[in-house]
């Protein structure tokens, strides 16, 4: 089955306690992207990635950052997260920038 | 200025209703224009997609684009209680998405 999985689904963490987000997609796509989402503010783009080891900024980056060392995963890594990036993260993956992209299940970070 | 602005509703409709959902851009760079569904708990998938201004159909839903007036539209006839989700409008440069925040629909039984 065509998937991208997250990991965790849930977590609640503190202040300054560095983290890792997993993201894995089946599908052989080359571009993946990271996203945030929040209420009245919607799905803002973190971070993307062409293929692998290209990686580059989206709307909102600061206080995170990415690896694509491999084309099937896309880790987002907050090395010291804020209560501000406690938000719904979602990870999609599309063949290319210009498809139909492919969302996992979300992750839901709280940051205290 | 929002790049995509929507209503979030909620919007509550009996079975069997027309719904229309809106979104209005400012970037006439825009040139594709997906409508995204999002059920709760779930991660978005996208529903439909048009490319420039006219309509498509599919099924049930027809997408509708007006770049004059840089207004999106999505409409669902005969709804169901299976329709009940958050639709995200997602118009597109060529190079990134730009996703509305989302409007809240339950179609009531």
């Amino acid at each position: 089955e065509a998937q991208v999985t997250q990991n965790p689904r849930y977590l609640i963490t503190v202040t300054g306690k560095k983290l890792t987000v997993t993201c894995s997609q089946n599908m052989n796509h080359e571009y993946m992207s990271w996203y945030r989402q929040d209420p009245g503010l919607g799905l803002r783009q973190i971070y993307y990635s062409m293929n692998v080891e290209v990686t580059d900024k989206g709307d909102v980056p600061e206080g995170y950052k990415v690896s694509r060392k491999e084309k099937r995963n896309f880790p987002l890594i907050l090395e010291s997260p804020s209560p501000n990036q406690t938000s719904l993260y979602f990870c999609a993956s599309s063949f290319d920038k210009n498809t139909e992209a492919f969302f996992g299940q979300g992750t839901r970070l709280t940051v205290v | 200025q929002k790049e995509v602005e929507q209503d979030p509703g909620p919007l509550s409709v009996p079975e069997g209703a027309i719904v229309s959902l809106n979104c209005t851009y400012s970037n006439s760079a825009f040139q594709y224009f997906m409508w995204y569904r999002q059920y709760s708990r779930k991660g978005p998938e996208l529903l439909m997609y048009t490319y420039s201004s006219g309509n498509k159909e599919d099924g049930r839903f027809t997408a509708q684009v007006d770049k004059s007036s840089k207004y999106i539209s999505l409409f669902i006839r005969d709804s169901q209680p299976s329709d009940s989700a958050t639709y995200l409008c997602a118009p597109y440069t060529g190079n990134q998405f730009y996703f509305g925040t989302g409007t809240s629909l339950t179609v009531i039984p």
